[in-house]
């Protein structure tokens, strides 16, 4: 049973260009989250999904952000207009359910540089 | 804001047992208490959850204090492969929603 997998792993955009981040989740699982790792910090929360609804975004940046996970393919984290602060890790983890005591599974993270 | 608080490094000799502490004396009744760690730059890893009682899996125990306001992990037998950032979380669910809130955690660095 493959992991959770994320594509690119690398991904190099100038100011003003867009990035858009893949992540496919473990087999059977059918909620997925977004984190971001700025350098030297904790992971922060910034949505999560469900199969075609957005169950959460509070961590999301008002403006340029927008995440889906249609029906069918993988969960996409879509940034706009990139801006230099952007530049930082962005993981993206699934569970099976939304049961209590289900752990989330992370993928390997996209590392995104804006020039 | 992350619920809980943990030492920013410590040290351990490999082969003994590392114990990472954290505090969450704000937890609610229904909130877990997870562990993950980051190595290098990797995605988390999932060690060990637990909401009152005490936990072991093939990689770690976790003890709960009776009052939940704290936590220990515990690597019995540490290796140099353990160095890594240990986070303490809690799994927060409200509003439908449910989240990961991570700190900073504690670097661990196992040494020979």
């Amino acid at each position: 049973n493959a992991g959770v997998m994320q594509n690119p792993r690398h991904l190099v955009r100038r100011r003003g260009q867009e990035a858009r981040l893949r992540c496919s989740p473990m087999k059977g699982h059918s909620h997925v989250y977004w984190y971001r790792q700025l350098p030297e910090e904790g992971l922060k929360f910034m949505v999560y999904l469900q199969k075609e609804n957005i169950i959460d975004e509070s961590g999301m940046p008002k403006e340029r952000f927008s995440a889906e996970f249609p029906k069918e393919g993988p969960s996409i984290l879509r940034i706009q207009q990139v801006v230099r602060g952007d530049s930082a890790a962005y993981f993206c983890a699934s569970s099976p359910t939304r049961s209590y005591g289900n752990e989330q599974f992370f993928g390997p993270g996209t590392r995104l540089t804006v020039l | 804001d992350a619920k809980t608080t943990q030492p920013t490094s410590m040290d351990c000799a490999e082969g003994r047992a590392a114990n990472l502490p954290c505090n969450h004396s704000t937890i609610s009744g229904n909130e877990y208490v997870y562990w993950y760690r980051q190595i290098h730059s990797q995605g988390p890893q999932y060690i060990i959850h637990g909401l009152k009682n005490n936990e072991t899996n093939e990689m770690a125990s976790l003890i709960i204090t009776e009052d939940r306001k704290s936590s220990t992990l515990i690597l019995p037998h540490a290796t140099l492969r353990d160095t890594a950032v240990y986070y303490c979380i809690v799994r927060v669910v409200s509003g439908g929603s449910e989240k990961l809130v991570f700190g900073k955690g504690t670097k661990l660095t196992v040494n020979p």
